[in-house]
């Protein structure tokens, strides 16, 4: 299947700073998604990105389609502790979705 | 508005049974996905289905069988479980191929 590369694998940071996670791939995408995944729920969507260049915001949480088509960011900014979890990435081709392996964040209060 | 529902949520088997997970979802997707979720290895895609009646390998079908005999469910089998399959099983729908995908809360299964 096809590899995303996902980074960083974990993140500690304190309350109230600014995260940014990246997702690159080999391959193009036409389309970007970014989830969050609770312990013992499925991942929930944040955001989806149809488009290279396009930036979308939902809340605190901003994304970015790259321009080559071949990666993705998610900035979160002045996090607090229900952002914790972890995060993936997921690029969508044809029918199919190839995940990253994902961004664990600890938010210290 | 439930979204996608799978059953059962948690389900320990002995080598060599056999089960079947179920999904369902109420959003009249045409696309259906399942997952299989290892730490350290992210979502792989065991199967999925562009529309009633059909059904695709994904990355790791091996060990897999899946139906899709109506729109809304999706069906995921193991005819004879092995402890390789201990895993968490997510089920996934969208409208589209490549459109938001949206996710069950999982079936944890342990293979003893």
């Amino acid at each position: 299947g096809q590899q995303l590369n996902q980074s960083p694998q974990s993140m500690f940071i304190q309350e109230g700073e600014d995260v940014s996670m990246n997702c690159t791939s080999s391959s193009i995408f036409n389309t970007w998604l970014w989830y969050k995944q609770d312990p013992g729920e499925g991942p929930v969507l944040l955001i989806a990105l149809y488009k290279a260049g396009e930036l979308t915001s939902n809340g605190r949480l901003t994304a970015q389609f790259g321009i080559t088509r071949k990666d993705s960011f998610l900035n979160i900014s002045a996090s607090i502790p229900s952002d914790v979890g972890i995060y993936f990435c997921a690029g969508a081709t044809g029918n199919q979705f190839y995940f990253g392996t994902g961004t664990s964040l600890t938010v210290i209060p | 508005n439930a979204g996608v529902t799978q059953t059962p949520k948690f389900r320990v088997l002995k080598t060599g049974q056999s089960m079947t997970l179920l999904c369902a979802q109420d959003m009249n997707h045409e696309y259906m996905y399942w997952y299989r979720q290892d730490p350290g290895m992210g979502l792989r895609l065991i199967h999925y289905s562009v529309g009633e009646g059909t059904t695709a390998k994904g990355e790791v079908p091996d060990g897999y069988n899946v139906s899709r005999l109506k729109k809304q469910n999706f069906l995921l089998g193991l005819e004879s479980a092995a402890p390789s399959q201990t895993s968490v099983y997510f089920c996934a729908s969208s409208y589209a191929g490549g459109s938001e995908a949206f996710f069950g809360q999982g079936t944890r299964l342990t293979v003893v």
